[in-house]
């Protein structure tokens, strides 16, 4: 069974600095990986989603990439503002279902 | 515009009665799914459809029960089996596609039983 890990659970960071969040996940047979961001009490929001033929995707401050034979996909987001402020979730898509990662919490201190 | 809708937002019940959480979406997604949330855990599957008239259990189906009537509808209902019910509650949807399975998901629904 696919097992998608999330490092850190939080984090905490001054507004403009750059980051990174980290997804694991135990099976390289994905057919892609999908960021998301939930605000408290909310759905899920899609932010980037990487095919498993792709190395990365850019969304205007966030760049995915994926290392599907390390498992391991990472979210960057450049210059953090306060609105960034959310959990950030990674799911990998295995054909039929999708497992996710229980999510960094990120908050950016202004 | 397009997109998936839950309601309730919130939802109250008293232990032993059966709920019934309403998925709607106008997306012409052929697949949608339902999940659960819990504090510190990830979502977790509970079941999932592909078309109309057809469902799946997920890694938790015990203790609930789906149906798939319409393509636009995928009510959940949570059972009196359902040991520990009180979650949020997720639906989302996809595209049917053999390359592309992006997810979108709903605003939640809150339970509470007690």
């Amino acid at each position: 069974k696919q097992e998608v890990t999330q490092i850190p659970a939080a984090l905490s960071v001054p507004e403009g600095e750059n980051l990174v969040l980290n997804c694991s996940f135990t099976d390289s047979a994905i057919y892609n990986l999908q960021w998301f961001r939930q605000d408290p009490g909310k759905g899920l929001t899609s932010l980037l989603l990487i095919q498993s033929s792709q190395r990365e995707q850019t969304s205007g401050r966030l760049n995915a990439s994926l290392d599907k034979s390390s498992g391991r996909s990472t979210l960057y987001i450049a210059a953090s503002q306060p609105g960034d402020s959310a959990t950030y979730l990674c799911a990998v898509d295995t054909g039929n279902q999708f497992y996710f990662g229980t999510g960094t919490s990120l908050t950016v201190i202004p | 515009d397009g997109g998936i809708t839950q309601s309730p937002k919130y939802l109250f019940r008293k232990e032993g009665q059966n709920v019934t959480l309403s998925c709607e979406q106008n997306l012409n997604h052929d697949a949608m799914y339902w999940y659960r949330q819990d504090p510190g855990q990830g979502l977790r599957l509970i079941y999932y459809s592909q078309i109309v008239n057809d469902f799946q259990k997920g890694d938790i189906a015990e203790g609930y029960s789906v149906s798939r009537e319409k393509k636009e509808s995928f009510p959940l209902t949570v059972t009196s089996a359902q040991k520990n019910p009180t979650a949020f509650y997720l639906c989302a949807s996809s595209i049917d596609s053999q390359v592309i399975y992006e997810q979108y998901f709903g605003p939640g629904t809150r339970l509470t039983v007690t």
